[in-house]
């Protein structure tokens, strides 16, 4: 019964390819969001939709495309890798439409590595 | 711009030894503070959280943090250390998007604590 599961957790492949991460929340959030973590640990936002509409979108290269077929998933794609694309991402949802004063749940991660 | 300060990158303590974890943010309005644990291999688990009310608040694990609006802090805080609390220690601030509503998280770099038997 985990509240926030993503696939795969673990996801190695070569630079020019397509690959996607799935995440799926059964909490019953608004909100969703993609974090990553780059080789520092250090943690940025991607993107947050909420209720399947884009609402921040962080200057991130248009390789990455975020889709939310429903309220409860949020994959991301991501086309062409580059070997700067390694990193942990992961997966988050908050209740309350994502406003402010609302905590965030997190995922274990995907860790991506292109070789 | 709002920004997360975690001046220390990693810190050993001693199993059975009193921890503070120190966090500095900037954020132009009323802070929404957390603190997460990251252990290896693993996701973001919540520690606590700061809306308001007392500053003194407490969280999973035995852990408390106390925001300091005059220093601009909220330092994490634990009278005894299990070596079970090994793991990347973040802190957060809650800032608003600007024209959305909606809130990011912004992390600081994280803190590495290390329990020395």
């Amino acid at each position: 019964d985990t509240a926030v599961s993503q696939t795969p957790k673990y996801l190695v492949t070569q630079m020019g390819n397509d690959k996607s991460i799935k995440c799926e929340q059964n909490l019953g959030h608004d909100t969703m969001y993609w974090y990553k973590q780059d080789s520092k640990k250090f943690l940025k936002i991607m993107f947050s939709y909420n209720n399947k509409e884009l609402i921040i979108n962080e200057t991130v290269p248009n390789r990455f495309s975020p889709k939310s077929p429903d309220k409860a998933h949020l994959n991301l794609h991501i086309n062409s890798l580059e070997l700067g694309d390694s990193a942990v991402y992961f997966c988050a949802s908050s209740p309350g439409q994502g406003r402010m004063n609302t905590e965030a749940f997190f995922g274990q991660g995907t860790r991506l590595t292109v070789v | 711009a709002q920004s997360v300060t975690q001046p220390d990158i990693h810190i050993t303590v001693s199993e059975g030894a009193s921890l503070e974890l120190r966090c500095n943010y900037s954020y132009g309005a009323t802070p929404y503070l957390f603190w997460y644990v990251q252990s290896p291999g693993q996701g973001l688990q919540l520690l606590l959280k700061y809306f308001s009310g007392d500053t003194l608040v407490q969280g999973i694990k035995g852990f408390e943090a106390e925001f300091k609006r005059s220093q601009s802090s909220f330092n994490l805080r634990k009278p005894s250390v299990h070596w079970s609390d090994a793991a990347e220690y973040f802190c957060a601030v809650g800032a608003l998007v600007t024209d959305t509503g909606f809130q990011k998280l912004v992390f600081g770099t994280g803190t590495r604590l290390l329990v020395s038997p």
